[in-house]
């Protein structure tokens, strides 16, 4: 099983500054690895795929960067609706297909 | 829009079963692999299985496989999750998912979620 590590577990940035969230791979995972945000109360929501590439209708202000085992999620200029769970997930290697254990995203 | 309800959760005693479901709209069902994933109160996501479009590949998670069965219904636009033998540890939400058209390996859309809870 790849095994994923996202750090740091949980981090907390001013409106309007950049955030950065690094997730590691047990194994490479060449570009199969995609960021998800969940909000509260809320279903997970695809931001990045492929490594870099956005979803349909996410804001350019998120950036996903790496190959192999390390990457990376960018998030600039921070909104207050930022605030949620980061979660990052490869599909490389499955089954199983398999999540990080989530950045908590708070946006003081 | 795409759209995907789940439906069928509720309370259950552990070793009993319960079944899931999860109506999609909004897209060509039968060209699109569906998952399963789970989230315990407070923790992160797990992946639970995969079906593929036309529903003869089927993948689990290890801590279901054996008992837990995804199936699909192409002409009702419907997947299910039969979920036998539970245990306490199975509480959870249980989202569906729909895989991405290129690789159906990545969730682009997902619903709201189903709560399951096994006590007794």
């Amino acid at each position: 099983e790849t095994v994923l590590t996202q750090s740091p577990g949980s981090l907390s940035v001013s409106p309007g500054e950049t955030a950065t969230l690094s997730c590691r791979a047990s194994q490479s995972v060449d570009t199969k690895l995609a960021w998800y945000q969940q909000k509260p109360g809320q279903a997970p929501r695809l931001l990045i795929h492929g490594a870099s590439t956005r979803a349909t209708g996410v804001p350019a202000r998120f950036s996903g960067y790496g190959s192999g085992t390390e990457f990376t999620l960018i998030i600039s200029s921070l909104q207050s609706e930022d605030s949620a769970v980061y979660y990052c997930h490869q599909s490389k290697h499955w089954p199983p297909i398999t999540f990080g254990q989530g950045t908590r995203l708070e946006i003081k | 829009q795409v759209q995907l309800v789940e439906s069928g959760g509720g309370v259950v005693q552990p070793g009993r079963s319960l079944k899931l479901s999860c109506a999609a709209a909004g897209f060509s069902f039968s060209s699109y692999a569906l998952h399963w994933v789970r989230q315990a109160p407070g923790k992160g996501l797990e992946w639970v299985g995969l079906i593929s479009y036309d529903g003869n590949n089927i993948y689990y998670g290890d801590s279901v496989r054996g008992r837990f069965t995804i199936s699909r219904d192409n002409s009702k636009d419907i997947v299910f999750l039969q979920m036998d033998s539970l245990r306490p540890e199975d509480t959870a939400v249980y989202y569906c998912s729909r895989g991405d058209p290129a690789t159906h390996t990545v969730s682009d859309f997902w619903g709201q979620g189903a709560l399951v809870t096994v006590s007794s």
